[in-house]
């Protein structure tokens, strides 16, 4: 199972919006609205930011949402404030025949 | 207030063993699905194995045949016993809790190191 495939590295200003992208294919993110999305600071566990393409965990603020099309999901953060800066992944559901997930390779957002 | 607690990592040689458990307070674990993540020095996060709340095991294909994923429900512990260990099986390794009728990474443990070297 390939991995998915996200930008190395996004930025943005405080106060602007950016969208992560996560594009995978039919067999995973484009089959099953079962995307989820991880924020990770450096030397930290994961947290989860988004569950089921689009679903926010309670306590995740709602400056964070996600959405699919087709092959691709993506993750939009609005009003950018410094400690959005984090290494960010996505994660699918990859069928069940395998019953297996796959992560993306993760993207590095910078807060400029 | 649910809990993850990984322990059992440390220096391995090639070839070698290890078993990990990752120890949960405030839930059942038989009663969800679980899962082991790995994340390589430097690197991303790379899904392992799951266990569904029915039992049912499945593994990535880097790992199947070596790893096996279990659990003991008297201690609400969850388990990765590794066999066949190698240089490439060098990661920080979190448990991570999901839902009754699925997984996706609801709660972590803090992880714990595996350094598999001569």
């Amino acid at each position: 199972q390939s991995a998915l495939t996200q930008p190395a590295s996004v930025s943005g200003s405080p106060g602007q919006s950016i969208t992560i992208s996560c594009t995978g294919t039919s067999s995973d993110v484009g089959n099953y609205n079962y995307v989820s999305w991880y924020q990770q600071h450096p030397g930290k566990a994961p947290k989860l930011m988004i569950c089921d393409v689009s679903k926010r965990p309670s306590g995740v603020s709602d400056r964070f949402s996600g959405s699919k099309s087709g092959n691709t999901a993506s993750l939009t953060i609005s009003g950018l404030q410094a400690e959005d800066e984090a290494d960010y992944y996505c994660c699918s559901y990859a069928g069940s025949k395998s019953h297996n997930w796959v992560f993306g390779g993760g993207t590095k957002l910078t807060v400029l | 207030e649910v809990q993850l607690v990984e322990s059992g990592g440390g220096l391995v040689q090639p070839g070698g063993s290890l078993r990990l458990s990752c120890a949960a307070s405030g839930f059942t674990v038989n009663n969800y699905f679980m899962s082991w993540v790995r994340q390589a020095p430097g690197k991303g996060l790379e899904w392992v194995s799951v266990i569904f709340s029915v039992g049912t095991t499945y593994y990535a294909d880097s790992v199947k045949g070596r790893f096996s994923i279990t659990r003991d429900n008297s201690k609400n512990t969850l388990y990765l016993q590794m066999n066949s260990l190698r240089a490439e099986d060098t990661a920080v390794y979190y448990c991570s809790r999901g839902t009754s009728s699925g997984w996706y990474g609801a709660d972590w443990g803090q992880g714990t190191l595996v350094t598999v070297s001569s």
